[in-house]
């Protein structure tokens, strides 16, 4: 597509639910990334794929969270066992080569109650 | 360990003047920098980067100065344009490995440029 694609744009769970969210990348961008914002700071890196591989899953807060991308496209970032301190808005990008062509979806704002 | 620092949560500005937005780093093995823009309801977008191996890049009204001493680095907005007040971030990047693509993002200063 034109840009990046996240879905749902706003999501209201109850804690200990399970969430999965979507990014739908650039299709010809090879790179995606998921990272996580709070009010008020900026994004923090969860993981990222190059194609369908998964070099890096360092900044996964807990093994509650978990990331996909099985064709090497559109990914998805699984929650299980929602927690309120999970509330946060989950931000997916994708770049076809390095770090300057790094683009943004609109993210999804996902609230724990 | 906040590795990516931007101290000043916001910045006021008169349109036509410069426009000076701060960020510091602790990890001197970062190698690339970059500056992004975001607006309400929008992901961030790219702005400008800069090379571990260069202190200046210019494109348009927008320069960024590196540091590598004092590890700081500086967006410079000349001339301020209302349609740039927005929260700008900084990042920072290492080249290589399984972490290449990597960022650390400061917490972002919102920028407002008055008419």
């Amino acid at each position: 597509g034109a840009g990046v694609s996240q879905s749902p744009r706003y999501k209201v769970t109850k804690r200990g639910q399970d969430v999965t969210l979507r990014c739908d990348p650039i299709s010809s961008h090879a790179t995606l990334y998921w990272y996580q914002q709070a009010l008020g700071q900026g994004p923090e890196f969860l993981t990222y794929f190059n194609y369908e591989a998964q070099p890096d899953k360092s900044g996964l807060p807990s093994d509650r969270f978990s990331a996909e991308r099985p064709e090497g496209s559109i990914s998805t970032l699984t929650i299980q066992r929602t927690e309120q301190r999970d509330s946060a808005m989950y931000r997916c990008a994708s770049s076809l080569t390095g770090i300057v062509g790094y683009t943004f979806g609109s993210g999804t704002r996902l609230t724990v109650v | 360990d906040q590795q990516v620092k931007q101290n000043s949560p916001s910045l006021s500005v008169q349109e036509g003047r410069i426009s000076i937005l701060n960020c510091d780093y602790t990890n001197s093995m970062f190698d690339y920098f970059l500056w992004y823009k975001k607006y309400p309801a929008e992901g961030p977008t790219f702005l400008i980067s800069i090379s571990s191996i260069k202190d200046k890049n210019e494109d348009g009204r927008f320069t960024v100065f590196l540091n590598k001493s004092a590890k700081h680095l500086s967006l410079h907005i000349v001339p301020s344009q209302p349609g740039d007040s927005a929260v700008y971030f900084c990042a920072a990047g290492l080249g290589g490995g399984t972490s290449y693509g990597k960022l650390t993002f400061g917490q972002g200063t919102i920028l407002t440029v008055h008419p």
